[in-house]
């Protein structure tokens, strides 16, 4: 069966550190992944998507990039963090776009600026 | 632009009918998603429409009309642990997900 894991589930970060934050996909071969933010009262925003290893596509310029350096791993990184980047960061999965197009989601990384 | 409109929240007593209501407008259409996701938690797939009708998962329920840009969620029986929130999300004509900003339910004894 699949499985996705995201970590730090928690981080409290100050501004202007870097930030890291992994996920990796099991049980699949060459999945679609994602990275959302969810803030309070608002829907999920993708931030990042790809369909393959090296293929990155951005949905929103903000200071923040992801790279995929193996087919299930998915990393979100920043230089300098801001205090508008604290939220909840979700990783996902799914078989292919065009297909149901059904998400299946990390446990979440919620990240406080400070 | 793109458009999901979906209540902020709503209260339901245990045992009885609730319906969530979402409208959406956005450019092109390949299927509507119900998430449900519990406090603190990720979000977990519910159900997906791309035709009009009434699709029945045990106690709960999706309807569609893509004439009226028009879904809503129904759930039965209602348990306490159905306490959460309820996203609906649009694929548009590009595959992307657009998503609502969720309705809190809240399950009174």
């Amino acid at each position: 069966s699949q499985t996705i894991h995201q970590w730090p589930a928690t981080l409290v970060q100050p501004v202007g550190s870097p930030l890291s934050l992994e996920c990796t996909v099991e049980g699949t071969s060459n999945p679609n992944l994602y990275w959302y933010r969810q803030a309070a009262g608002r829907g999920l925003q993708l931030l990042f998507y790809s369909v393959g290893i090296g293929q990155i596509s951005s949905e929103v310029p903000q200071n923040l990039s992801a790279s995929r350096p193996q087919d299930r791993q998915f990393i979100l990184s920043s230089k300098k963090l801001l205090l508008s980047d604290s939220g909840f960061y979700l990783c996902a999965w799914s078989v292919g776009t065009g297909h149901t197009g059904e998400l299946f989601f990390g446990e979440g990384s919620r990240l406080t600026v400070l | 632009g793109q458009n999901i409109d979906q209540p902020t929240e709503m209260t339901a007593t245990e045992g009885a009918i609730v319906q969530i209501n979402c409208t959406y407008q956005t450019s092109g259409f390949n299927g509507l998603f119900w998430y449900q996701q519990h406090a603190g938690e990720a979000p977990t797939f519910l159900s997906y429409n791309v035709l009009d009708g009434l699709e029945e998962k045990g106690r709960f329920s999706s309807f569609l009309s893509r004439s009226k840009g028009y879904s809503y969620l129904l759930l039965k029986e209602l348990q306490m642990k159905d306490s959460a929130s309820y996203l609906c999300a649009v694929m548009d004509s590009n595959y992307q997900l657009i998503w609502g900003a969720g309705t809190k339910l809240i399950i009174k004894p």
